[in-house]
């Protein structure tokens, strides 16, 4: 048990489709992660949470739109996403939000845009 | 602007062999440095951590990395891999911005394969 939990695991939308990814930590951090994980590419930072607040947008198109309701949940919206959009979208939970506070990740869902 | 290179893509070792896996970074000031293994259909998990100190790095699983400041490596090492250390390896650095946003840069990853 990870204590990160990503559901759901797998997901196939479509282009004009509208879906939720949802993230949960039971670890009692304040601060989560979205990432993506592209073949051949290094893990991509998206979006930052601290104590509920958005700290980094790393320039991700509007398609995304992050939601943090609390500190134990985190949701991607996904709209009208490309093919290029398929990849393993990964969360991540740490303490704090520094650099020296390890984080800890889910096992991702693994988009598919057709 | 900070970088992490891992210049092996794919590594096979035996199954009691030693590893070695290079991982250089590009960071003008002292970094803040990670080891991350990925198993398949997992998440990333820390193996190990430098911030300062003793340049030799403990981890979980027997593995163990040193810093370099003069070749900007931080190498991951273990002296005997079991099968079970199959996995993808990933190297980060800390964006060092002022310990407010945890925000890390990863290199592309290593895929250990280990032969029995």
């Amino acid at each position: 048990e990870t204590g990160v939990t990503q559901t759901p695991r797998h997901l196939v939308m479509g282009m004009t489709n509208k879906k939720s990814l949802k993230c949960e930590q039971h670890l009692g951090h304040n601060a989560m992660y979205w990432y993506k994980q592209s073949a051949k590419k290094p893990l991509e930072l998206m979006f930052v949470y601290n104590f509920k607040e958005q700290t980094e947008n790393n320039s991700v198109p509007s398609r995304f739109s992050p939601e943090c309701p609390n500190s134990s949940h985190l949701f991607l919206h996904l709209h009208t996403l490309q093919p290029e959009d398929s990849a393993l979208y990964l969360c991540a939970s740490s303490l704090g939000g520094s650099e020296t506070d390890t984080q800890y990740f889910g096992p991702g869902t693994r988009l598919t845009v057709l | 602007a900070q970088s992490v290179t891992q210049p092996d893509i794919h590594i096979t070792v035996s199954e009691g062999a030693s590893l070695e896996l290079r991982c250089n970074y590009s960071y003008g000031a002292t970094p803040y440095l990670f080891w991350y293994v990925q198993s398949p259909g997992q998440g990333l998990q820390l193996l190990l951590k430098y911030f300062s100190g003793d340049t030799l790095v403990q981890g979980i699983k027997g593995f163990e990395a040193e810093f370099k400041r003069s070749q900007s490596s931080f190498n991951l090492r273990k002296p005997s891999v079991h099968w079970s250390d199959a996995a993808e390896y990933f190297c980060a650095v800390g964006r060092g911005y002022g310990g407010s946003q945890g925000n890390l840069i990863f290199g592309k990853g290593t895929k250990l394969s280990v032969k029995p």
